[in-house]
């Protein structure tokens, strides 16, 4: 059963700043991850589709990792702006399907 | 090309009614999955339609029930409603039920509030 894990919980920063965002999932035998974030009360918008033969996915100031062998990915922000803010979200689909398991996010504040 | 849209936006409801919710599939998606957002937690699976059949469930009761229709849409229904099952009801839609290139695409949700 995959389970996946997000570290932190919360981010604040000041305007400008570069952070990296940290998901740990337990079954390494996925064939893709997807990045996700999440308005206040708002549904998901997919940021980045890491296939499982890439090791990285680019778009804009966003560039996602993805290591199979030791269960991790990594959302790396570049130049954070206050319109940044949002939480995040990594999911990892089970082997026998396309049925997503989430963590529980990662909330980031980006302030002026 | 018209995106993955949910009805009704927000509901509310008491214990014990029914409900039933929404989601009309991205233009060329086949496979519908539901997922429940309880308010700081991560969506969980409720269940995956595809062509018409399901495709897998999460560890939801069986009054937690669902649709697909022929046109790929489909309905989340949920009967005796608990104070529980108060959440953010996530549809999402992809081209394949476990293509390896899939994207799974969401909906703004329906926010339902039982009472």
């Amino acid at each position: 059963k995959q389970e996946v894990t997000q570290i932190p919980a919360a981010l604040s920063v000041p305007e400008g700043e570069n952070l990296v965002l940290n998901c740990s999932f337990t079954d390494s035998a996925i064939y893709n991850l997807q990045w996700f974030r999440q308005d206040p009360g708002k549904g998901l918008t997919s940021l980045l589709l890491i296939q499982s033969s890439q090791r990285e996915q680019t778009s804009g100031r966003l560039n996602a990792s993805l290591d199979k062998s030791s269960g991790r990915s990594t959302l790396y922000i570049a130049a954070s702006q206050p319109g940044d803010s949002a939480t995040y979200l990594c999911a990892a689909p089970e082997t026998s399907g396309s049925r997503l398991t989430f963590g529980e996010g990662t909330q980031l504040t980006v302030n002026p | 090309e018209t995106g993955v849209t949910q009805s009704p936006t927000h509901l509310i409801k008491t214990r014990g009614q029914q409900v039933t919710l929404r989601c009309s599939s991205q233009s060329g998606h086949n496979t519908v999955s539901w997922y429940q957002q309880a308010l700081g937690q991560g969506p969980q699976f409720i269940f995956q339609y595809y062509r018409e059949e399901e495709n897998g469930r999460g560890n939801f009761p069986p009054r937690f029930s669902g649709l697909q229709f022929p046109n790929y849409s489909s309905e989340l229904n949920v009967n005796a409603l608990e104070l529980d099952d108060s959440a953010l009801y996530l549809c999402a839609s992809s081209p394949g039920p476990g293509n390896s290139s899939d994207e799974q695409f969401f909906g703004p949700g329906t926010r339902l509030t039982v009472l």
